[in-house]
């Protein structure tokens, strides 16, 4: 059965800390992994990871993928308030184009 | 551009009731999901539209649920004889369906539903 794994599940930090949230998978006929942060409702988009060791960075947030160990990061730097949110890691199943989610960091970010 | 829209946003409903959600994915965008989200929990495929092939419903949890995509746009998730384990959040997704760019789902905001 297809897993998603994500570590910790809730996390509480200071404003300015640097954070680096978990994800481990077991997708067969794996093509991608997905982060994407849930504020409220709708997930957003973050980063799509397909090859190994290459990191994808956007301001603060950066990711990488390690194909052999089936594990991604995510690390934001400088963390703001702005950023407590669930941040959901999804890997994509080749041929079924589905997504299968792990279930969520929780990040709290204090002032 | 407008994004992915979900009516209603909430919907409260009796045990045994049919309840109808509905999506409106992004313009031009051929593939559409369906999730559902239960409290505290990650995202649960339900099913998957893409262009005119059959849809793919390996996570319709029963033949309770079923949904429909008319003209290749809109979708409704039916879900008949609901019951109290069917209360979460149901969210839409819509992608370009194309080579590359399946996993860039864009997400509506979803329906609350609850079952009482």
């Amino acid at each position: 059965e297809d897993k998603v794994v994500q570590s910790p599940l809730s996390l509480v930090v200071h404003e300015g800390d640097t954070v680096t949230l978990n994800c481990s998978y077991e997708v067969t006929n794996f093509r991608s992994l997905l982060w994407y942060k849930q504020e409220k409702k709708a997930p957003t988009f973050l980063f799509m990871l397909t090859s190994s060791g290459i990191e994808k960075k956007s301001g603060r947030l950066s990711s990488i993928l390690d194909k052999k160990e089936l594990f991604s990061i995510l690390n934001i730097t400088a963390t703001q308030t702005g950023d407590s949110a669930v941040y959901l890691c999804a890997g994509l199943i080749q041929g079924a184009q589905k997504l299968v989610f792990g279930q969520g960091t929780r990040l709290t970010i204090n002032p | 551009g407008a994004g992915v829209s979900q009516s209603p946003s909430n919907k409260v409903t009796e045990k045994g009731k049919d309840v109808e959600l509905r999506c409106d994915p992004i313009s031009g965008h051929t593939a559409l999901y369906w999730y559902r989200q239960s409290l505290g929990q990650g995202l649960e495929f339900l099913i998957y539209f893409q262009g005119n092939s059959a849809p793919d419903k390996s996570g319709l949890p029963s033949d309770r649920f079923s949904a429909e995509r008319t003209g290749g746009s809109v979708s409704t998730l039916t879900i008949q004889r609901t019951q109290q384990e069917d209360s979460a959040v149901y969210l839409c997704a819509s992608s370009l369906g194309t080579s590359g760019r399946w996993g860039e789902q864009f997400f509506g905001p979803g329906t609350r539903l609850t079952v009482l």
